[in-house]
């Protein structure tokens, strides 16, 4: 079965800019979770969709926001880019996050690494 | 609201050595714990998950961790260390409340191993 994948790899941008990153869930999975990875913060909580619908979201401001299509596919969007969303951008999928207390492993794809410039 | 603690940001061992990668756990709800490593420039990879069962959980590539509730840790320990382990090492909590879940990772262990 093939895993999480992402898209594109590697981005350069410049400020002001926007940016989409996309990825694609292990078949059959349908949570997507966005995760942002920089040295000086870490690993960070984005959001997480679930059947096409924002289910959690972390302390980021609203230029970051995302989507899940019918396929479960999801698509993370970041407008108006500053220096400091350099970053990698990870994407997780799991099998469900329907449920209480749902302890499904997440499975993360290679990333995608963001530069700003 | 939950939170992890690695109590070291470097470990150096020698290979064939014991590693100790240390993680101490705060979570107002019986918490789903994990270990995941990222070789440079890769994705994350699970090495093992805790939640709830046997409390000496086993992982891939000989690794394995303990769950201790009394001291609210959860290290991770392989009894030799080789040159492939060389990485960065995450302490993960899941908060698994309400229909959502999401992760909340430690700031990383860096584990070298020389020869």
């Amino acid at each position: 079965k093939a895993g999480v994948t992402q898209t594109p790899r590697y981005l350069i941008k410049t400020r002001g800019q926007q940016v989409t990153l996309s990825c694609s869930p292990i078949s059959g999975h349908r949570s997507v979770s966005w995760y942002q990875q920089t040295p000086g913060q870490g690993l960070q909580f984005l959001f997480e969709y679930f059947s096409e619908t924002q289910r959690n979201k972390g302390n980021f401001p609203g230029r970051f926001s995302g989507r899940q299509f019918s396929n479960s596919r999801s698509e993370m969007n970041v407008s108006t880019l500053e220096l400091g969303d350099s970053a990698l951008y990870l994407c997780a999928s799991s099998l469900t996050s329907g449920r209480a207390g749902n302890t499904d492993t997440q499975y993360f794809g290679p990333g995608t690494r963001l530069t700003v410039l | 609201a939950q939170s992890v603690t690695q109590l070291d940001s470097h470990v150096s061992v020698s290979e064939g050595t014991p590693v100790l990668l240390r993680c101490n756990y705060s979570s107002s709800y019986s918490p789903s714990l994990f270990w995941y490593v990222q070789h440079p420039n890769k994705g994350l990879q699970l090495l093992l998950k805790y939640t709830s069962a046997a409390t000496l959980v086993k992982g891939i590539n000989g690794f394995e961790a303990e769950f201790k509730k009394s001291e609210t840790s959860f290290h991770l320990t392989k009894p030799s260390a080789h040159m492939s382990d060389a990485a960065e090492y995450f302490c993960v909590v899941s908060d698994p409340t309400g229909t959502a879940s999401k992760l909340t990772f430690g700031t990383g262990t860096r584990l070298q191993v020389t020869l």
